[in-house]
């Protein structure tokens, strides 16, 4: 079983479109995690959510839009993609009386033409 | 915020030798956690190692180890008797132990090379 799961896995899409990426974790944690992996591979976080409250929402454009619908699951929407917004995009998931543990999924490739 | 540095972009290793990769971090805390992840081309991000700071002992799995050095916040990650499966990117990770601030601060990474 995947404990961390995204989909897709690869999204290209047009300059201007709205974009979805779902993650599902199924291993009971409390929280969730969205990271982006620009194409130097620097990885920086964008967005933290605990039992489906917004905890950390770093420096973002308001054009992206995460939602919690259960603690199982965080779904990142992007609007108007651009051209800077290709990346690899990256669910985790830990539990907060755990920090030595989290868990990634396998990344989703955005590419914005 | 917390920075962590990995100031060795690129390193090399024969394969069955040992190489140690570099990883400095900036932390006013006392208590903190430590990791450092492998990324191979798959993409998918693999929990190699951990540390908590309040233990003195470095933590070992298998041929990964680490030296953890508090006072000079060092964490270098040591690779005995590399593989060729070990061939990634590896990147050192600081989390806070403040409640709410559960991610993981990233360094640029090393890509490491095994030389068959």
């Amino acid at each position: 079983d995947t404990a961390v799961s995204q989909t897709p896995k690869y999204l290209v899409t047009q300059m201007g479109n709205d974009k979805s990426i779902k993650c599902e974790q199924n291993l009971g944690h409390d929280t969730m995690y969205w990271y982006k992996q620009d194409s130097k591979k620097f990885l920086k976080i964008m967005f933290s959510y605990n039992n489906k409250e917004l905890i950390i929402n770093e420096t973002v454009p308001n054009r992206f839009s995460p939602k919690s619908p259960d603690k199982a699951h965080l779904n990142l929407h992007i609007n108007s993609l651009e051209l800077g917004d290709s990346a690899v995009y990256f669910c985790a998931s830990s539990l907060r009386s755990k920090p030595t543990e989290a868990f990634f999924g396998q990344g989703t490739r955005l590419t914005v033409v | 915020a917390q920075t962590v540095t990995q100031s060795q972009p690129e390193m090399s290793v024969q394969e069955a030798e040992t190489v140690t990769l570099s990883c400095t971090y900036d932390t006013s805390e006392s208590d903190y956690y430590l990791f450092w992840y492998k990324q191979p081309p798959s993409r998918q991000m693999i929990l190699v190692i951990r540390q908590e700071a309040y233990k003195q002992q470095n933590a070992t799995e298998n041929r990964f180890s680490v030296n953890f050095q508090k006072a000079a916040k060092s964490f270098s990650l040591k690779i005995s008797d590399s593989q060729l499966g070990d061939a990634a990117m590896y990147f050192c990770a600081y989390r806070s132990p403040q409640t709410g601030a559960n991610n993981l601060f990233f360094g640029t990474g090393t890509r490491l090379t095994v030389i068959p």
